[in-house]
């Protein structure tokens, strides 16, 4: 496709159940980003990869939270025993990796945790 | 951490009307990023600025790079309905990662 997408659009999850979301990034691109968008705010960085790396993944909230990307290309954000606080738009981003303004986002995914 | 202030929080303008937003931070930014958030989307980049004083325009809309480094202005002239979104500004130091505002909304009444 010509754009970052994302699966599922909107998830609903009973607290304590785990969740994953999917990102398929811009065919080539090497970085990709995963970000939390909370109801009325900006998205926050959550984890970056370059190819398979997770190279920084400071921004994860908890240890709940697991990302990955074990061929250079499709992601997987996790989120095991979801809690409340969870519920949020998950955004993916990728990009060339020439300058982190080059990044494309994707739609996002809806998480509501009941 | 981090933490950028956008104002105004939301405002209602008439069609045809120019906008005026800013963005501001406690921290220094080497690159100030301007992105529209249309509902049920991710953020698409408007207008990215590289130098402090830089003025810098795409269409309609122009921004600047605060001389302090510590903001950032948003204009949009002769506003039309698409305009209608919220508008994220976001500041970036090299090794770092994105610090996003909390955005301002905007409605254009016809």
């Amino acid at each position: 496709g010509a754009g970052v997408s994302q699966s599922p659009r909107y998830k609903v999850a009973k607290r304590g159940q785990d969740v994953a979301l999917r990102c398929d990034p811009i065919s080539g691109h090497v970085s990709l980003f995963w970000y939390q968008q909370a109801l009325g705010q900006g998205p926050e960085f959550l984890t970056y990869f370059q190819n398979e790396a997770q190279l920084d993944k400071s921004g994860l909230p908890s240890d709940r939270f697991f990302a990955e990307r074990p061929e250079g290309s499709v992601s997987t954000l996790k989120i095991q025993r979801t809690q409340q606080e969870d519920s949020a738009v998950y955004l993916c981003a990728s990009s060339t990796g020439q300058g982190l303004e080059t990044q494309y986002f994707g739609p996002g995914t809806r998480l509501l945790v009941l | 951490g981090q933490q950028l202030n956008q104002s105004p929080q939301s405002m209602f303008i008439q069609e045809g009307e120019d906008v005026s937003m800013n963005c501001t931070s406690s921290s220094i930014f080497n690159t100030w990023l301007w992105y529209k958030q249309d509902p049920g989307e991710g953020p698409v980049l408007l207008i990215a600025l590289y130098k402090a004083g830089e003025l810098t325009s795409n269409g309609r809309l122009t921004a600047q790079f605060g001389i302090t480094r510590k903001d950032s202005f948003l204009n949009i002239s002769a506003s039309i309905p698409s305009d209608v979104g919220i508008y994220f500004c976001a500041g970036y130091n090299y090794g770092q990662n994105f610090v996003f505002g909390p955005g301002t909304r905007l409605s254009v009444l016809p």
